[in-house]
């Protein structure tokens, strides 16, 4: 399997339920993201690892919490969310930090969605 | 803080026209300029990218125009095709930034 993997595809949970998102690369990538996409907004950055060490938090709320156990893997753990949070939720990775000069490789997201 | 404007926000196109879709950013810094496109269901994927360096870059139908005195610059599909109905996005980097994104539609 090549490419960035997202799972689940698909999620409902209630606003006192605790998930995770789990994204898996298989390019050999150093860095990897998780950005929030939702209906016209821009894509919205949520977090950098670059060499497994978190290197950016654009002032995403605690109830998002990410982990990264190594460089092939990343984790998004959920609770206590808002129905505000309901959104496609991408994971990408690159060749560096910050995707520069590399470009971005997107997995198919997971689709989120709080009641 | 968008530092990446995108324009329009959606596109109707006849087959066979050509799409322009236009983004301006405000980093002189920014030294690699990709274009993403995303199919419903699907993740942005790299389609096109060109570095300051260089004015323009063609890889088939596809085509960045870059202006780098007037911080712009502009994706041209050339010949569209209903296949090509997606959302597209531009982007920055040093620290990737994406643009609004762009819905086109190319009818039949």
């Amino acid at each position: 399997e090549t490419g960035v993997t997202q799972t689940p595809r698909h999620l409902v949970m209630g606003m006192t339920n605790k998930k995770s998102l789990k994204c898996e690369q298989h390019l050999g990538h150093n860095a990897m993201y998780w950005y929030k996409q939702s209906a016209k907004k821009p894509l919205e950055l949520m977090f950098v690892y670059s060499l497994e060490e978190r290197v950016e938090n654009n002032s995403v709320p605690s109830r998002f919490s990410p982990e990264c156990p190594n460089s092939s893997h990343l984790f998004l753990h959920l609770h206590t969310l808002q129905p505000e949070d309901s959104a496609l939720y991408l994971c990408a990775s690159s060749q560096d930090g910050q995707g520069a000069g590399y470009g971005y490789t997107f997995g198919s997201g997971t689709r989120l969605t709080v009641v | 803080q968008q530092q990446v404007k995108q324009s329009p926000q959606s596109l109707i196109v006849q087959k066979g026209g050509i799409s322009i879709i236009n983004c301006a950013y405000e980093n002189t810094a920014f030294d690699y300029f990709p274009w993403y496109q995303q199919f419903p269901g699907k993740g942005p994927a790299l389609l096109i990218a060109i570095r300051p360096d260089v004015s323009e870059k063609k890889e088939g139908r596809f085509t960045i125009s870059f202006n780098k005195s007037a911080k712009q610059f502009s994706l041209h599909i050339m010949d569209s095709q209903p296949g090509d109905s997606a959302t597209y996005f531009c982007a920055a980097s040093g620290d990737m930034r994406f643009g609004a994104g762009t819905r086109l539609t190319v009818k039949p």
